[in-house]
Formats: C-alpha cells, sequence, structure tokens
C-alpha cells in the first residue's frame, strides 16, 4: 500500500517569506499531484509532475523519483496562499493507477 | 463550461435514511470518483468509473452504491445512513485514470452530517 507522508502538519509564516512543503511516498509512481484547498473547502490542482521541476507564477514543485521526494515552494507568501496544500500520488500503470493516495495536507497560515 | 457539479452542497439525515449525492461534469471526461474527507485523515476513495457502465471499488465502499449510465452523472447513494458516513464528499474528474494525463478537477462538496 502506497503511503504519503507530508511534512510540516502546519505552517505559520510571515508575509513575504519563502516556504517550502514535503512530501515522500513509499512506491513508484507514475505523477504526483499536489492540490490546493482553500479556507470555502473547495480543492484545485496546481500540479502534476513526474519528474524535474514546475513552475506557475509563485509556486513551484519539484520531484526526485529515485528519492521518492517531492516539495512544493511558494516565494514571496501572501495572505490570500493560506490553505491548506494535499499532496496525492498515482501509482504506475495498472488497475492501482485509478487509486490515488492522498496525504493529510499540510495548513499553512501566512501572517500580514 | 460548469465543471463539476455537486448537489446538494449541505444534507442533514437521520440514522437508516438513503438519499442520493448527485455529481456531474460537462468536460467529456472519462474517469470520475467520490472521496470522503474526514478530520485528520486524507481524501479517501470511495468507487470510481473509468467510463459509462463501469465503476469499480475505492478503499472505503462499504455503505455506498455508484452507477454510471452517461459519461457526465455519477450518483452516489447511501443506502442506510450511519453516523459513521458523516463527512464531506467530493466528487472528482480527470480525462484518464492514470500518468500524466489525470489532471483532477473537483466539485464543490457536499457536507453530510448523519444523526
Amino acid at each position: 500500500k502506497n503511503e504519503v507522508e507530508q511534512s510540516p502538519q502546519n505552517l505559520t509564516a510571515q508575509e513575504g517569506e519563502f516556504i517550502t512543503i514535503n512530501c515522500s511516498y513509499s512506491v513508484g509512481i507514475s505523477a504526483l499531484h499536489w492540490l490546493q484547498q482553500h479556507p470555502g473547502g473547495g480543492i484545485v490542482s496546481l500540479f502534476m509532475l513526474s519528474s524535474g521541476k514546475k513552475k506557475h507564477g509563485r509556486l513551484i514543485a519539484t520531484i526526485n523519483i529515485q528519492e521518492k521526494h517531492s516539495s512544493l515552494h511558494i516565494t514571496a507568501s501572501h495572505p490570500r496562499d493560506s490553505a491548506v496544500y494535499i499532496c496525492a500520488v498515482s501509482p504506475y500503470s495498472g488497475a492501482g493507477s485509478y487509486q490515488l493516495t492522498f496525504g493529510k495536507g499540510t495548513k499553512l497560515s501566512v501572517i500580514p | 463550461n460548469a465543471g463539476v457539479t455537486q448537489t446538494p452542497k449541505f444534507q442533514v439525515l437521520k440514522t437508516g435514511q438513503s438519499m442520493t449525492l448527485q455529481c456531474a461534469q460537462d468536460m467529456n471526461h472519462e474517469y470520475m470518483s467520490w472521496y470522503r474527507q474526514d478530520p485528520g485523515m486524507g481524501l479517501r476513495l470511495i468507487h470510481y468509473s473509468v467510463g459509462a457502465g463501469i465503476t469499480d471499488q475505492g478503499e472505503v465502499p462499504n455503505g455506498y452504491n455508484v452507477s454510471r449510465s452517461t459519461t457526465e452523472d455519477f450518483p452516489l447513494r447511501l443506502l442506510s445512513a450511519a453516523p459513521s458516513q458523516t463527512s464531506v464528499y467530493f466528487c472528482a474528474s480527470s480525462y484518464t485514470a492514470g500518468g500524466l494525463y489525470n489532471e483532477q478537477f473537483f466539485g464543490p462538496g457536499t457536507r453530510l452530517t448523519v444523526l
């Protein structure tokens, strides 16, 4: 069974700080997802990656397949970045690839 | 495009009642799924479908039933509600099930309380 561990569970930062959220998983995957859950509850997909690095605005996601580890970075954090960030993985192809496994999330609070 | 829609947004049931949570998507996605989210736990897969007429169980299927008669709709039925089914339910869809083509699109969620 694939386990997905996120750290830290909670994170408080001052506006403008550089933020890193980590995700580790235990088995081979075909893709890793970073999701954002707003305080109102809605969930949106931020990144989907299987290798290297992706960047959208102030968000950067990296993945190291050999180490089974991914990081989500937020540069110049802002109070509107306050949310729960969720890591999820889809295993290699086959029946199991249909079943995403989710981490428990990292709750980020950015203080002005 | 409306994306993924869910109804109702909130629901209170008594133990033993049955109900159907509705989910629809207008993106012609093959893959649809239902998750439940509970405090302190990650999202957990209840049931999923890889196309019309095809459904399968996820991690926590007991007490729930699904069907997929069209590409657009994927309703989740609670057969006899129990307090343990109090949760927030999310429906999601994607083009395919695996690999790099399965960016997940989530509905807004249904908050269900079973008394």
